[in-house]
């Protein structure tokens, strides 16, 4: 039982170099996000997915851009990195967009340097 | 600005004490509130949500206070399990939907 797989665990860029990170889940639900969490802050909504073909722009969308797949998966991208973007990044999904239970990746370290 | 405010801790506690610590959130039409757990290196789990008329699950007590804006988690008998940062998290109604999450309160459980 999967749950939410996300992808890389660990990653190193270099100011201006592109990537992204794949997110999936299995659970068939309805709502994806994507976090970056900051040490001394709370996590902070980067984009997120009400449903399959829609996105939406969350507290802190400057600097990435997202892809819903399909109903399963949900990319995001960082065109051209800077360090300010050094974080743990999570992806999440529930059921619908109204909260209910939010089921997290493992998480991804991305260092800018 | 919407917030929602922890105490980051650590709170060290000996096992077997009781523990409750306290979110603080700035939008009184909040309706929506819960507590997350996040172990170190770990993602999020959903740990209970909190109810108006508050709500226990086994050891672990949720209260909210709307008067006071703040919600609180009570933990008995703690165990050394118990020891993680746990988050708030308050969902604040404005014209889009959105999810403010605390920045935690690290808990260690000492033998």
């Amino acid at each position: 039982n999967a749950g939410v797989t996300q992808t890389p665990k660990f990653q190193v860029l270099k100011t201006g170099q592109s990537m992204t990170l794949q997110c999936a889940q299995d659970m068939n639900h309805n709502s994806m996000y994507w976090y970056r969490q900051d040490p001394g802050m709370g996590l902070r909504l980067i984009y997120y997915s009400a449903s399959e073909g829609t996105t939406d722009k969350g507290e802190v969308p400057n600097g990435y851009n997202v892809s819903r797949l399909n109903k399963r998966e949900f990319s995001l991208r960082l065109e051209s990195a800077a360090p300010s973007q050094t974080s743990v990044y999570f992806c999440a999904s529930s059921e619908q967009d109204t909260y209910t239970e939010a089921f997290f990746g493992q998480g991804t370290r991305l260092t800018v340097v | 600005r919407k917030e929602v405010e922890q105490d980051p801790g650590p709170f060290n506690v000996p096992e077997g004490a009781t523990v409750a610590f306290n979110c603080t959130y700035s939008n009184s039409a909040s309706q929506s509130f819960f507590w997350y757990r996040q172990d170190c290196r770990k993602e999020p789990k959903l740990l209970m949500s909190v109810y108006s008329s508050g709500n226990e699950d086994g050891r672990f007590t949720a209260q909210l206070n709307r008067a006071s804006q703040y919600i609180s988690l009570l933990i008995r008998d703690s165990k050394l399990s118990d020891s993680a940062t746990y988050l708030c998290v308050v969902e604040f109604m404005d014209s889009n939907y959105q999810l403010i999450w605390g920045a935690g309160t690290k808990l260690i459980i000492k033998p």
